[in-house]
């Protein structure tokens, strides 16, 4: 397996336009997170699902904010409108349950965003 | 509500040293999972190491061990033979069973000639 996929690796938009983090979790893993990084607030969670189902999205900052898993190898997270404080670096990570000797915990190598 | 404690925000040792980076969590589960991510400049995230609840031998990997006391709620990283290579940022993070991924604020560690 490639890993968590993520794209693009980097991302500068003009503030106000839509901007799509699209991430491949690892093939067989029933967990996906959405994590964000900046100095200020460290690594914050921002929503994560379950076999494509969201289960907690209270770390989602705002309505400008949202994540779709349409199927169990592909979730986006979409920031509509955006600002130049969402400029972070943007994590994916997927985990799997379905083995207790095999759970672990995968991250894909980021998306830094800049908005100006 | 799951909480994971770094208190050494910066650490610094010599190479070839031995260096522990300190982690605690709180929970009422019984079974989870622990994990210690390397995050070195280039931003990756790294798994080194992780560590099942329900096994009581401390897991290894190469140069890096953990001390997982459960009973303690604590989960440190101990690093042999520090390299140059080992410089980044080291954060803890605990996984219950469905439910999600939480980390601690990171320690930042300095391997120094």
């Amino acid at each position: 397996d490639a890993g968590v996929i993520q794209s693009p690796r980097h991302e500068v938009t003009e503030m106000g336009q839509e901007v799509t983090l699209r991430c491949k979790p690892i093939s067989g893993h029933d967990y996906l997170f959405w994590y964000r990084q900046t100095m200020m607030r460290g690594l914050e969670l921002l929503i994560y699902f379950n076999n494509n189902v969201p289960i907690d999205d209270s770390g989602m900052p705002e309505d400008r904010f949202s994540a779709k898993m349409p199927n169990a190898s592909f979730s986006t997270l979409k920031i509509q409108p955006s600002e130049p404080r969402d400029s972070a670096v943007y994590f994916c990570a997927s985990s799997s349950y379905d083995n207790l000797a095999n759970t672990e915990a995968f991250f894909g190598q980021g998306t830094r965003l800049t908005v100006v | 509500a799951q909480t994971v404690t770094q208190s050494q925000p910066e650490m610094s040792v010599q190479e070839a040293e031995t260096v522990t980076l300190s982690c605690t969590y709180d929970t009422s589960e019984s079974n989870y999972y622990l994990f210690w991510y390397k995050q070195p400049p280039s931003r990756q995230m790294i798994l080194v190491i992780r560590q099942e609840a329900y096994k009581q031998q401390n897991a290894t990997e190469n140069r890096f061990s953990v001390n997982f006391q459960k009973a303690a709620k604590s989960f440190s990283l101990k690093i042999s033979d520090s390299q140059l290579g080992d410089t980044a940022m080291y954060f803890c993070a605990f996984l219950p069973r469905a439910s999600k991924l939480t980390f601690g604020t990171g320690t930042r560690l300095q391997v120094t000639l």
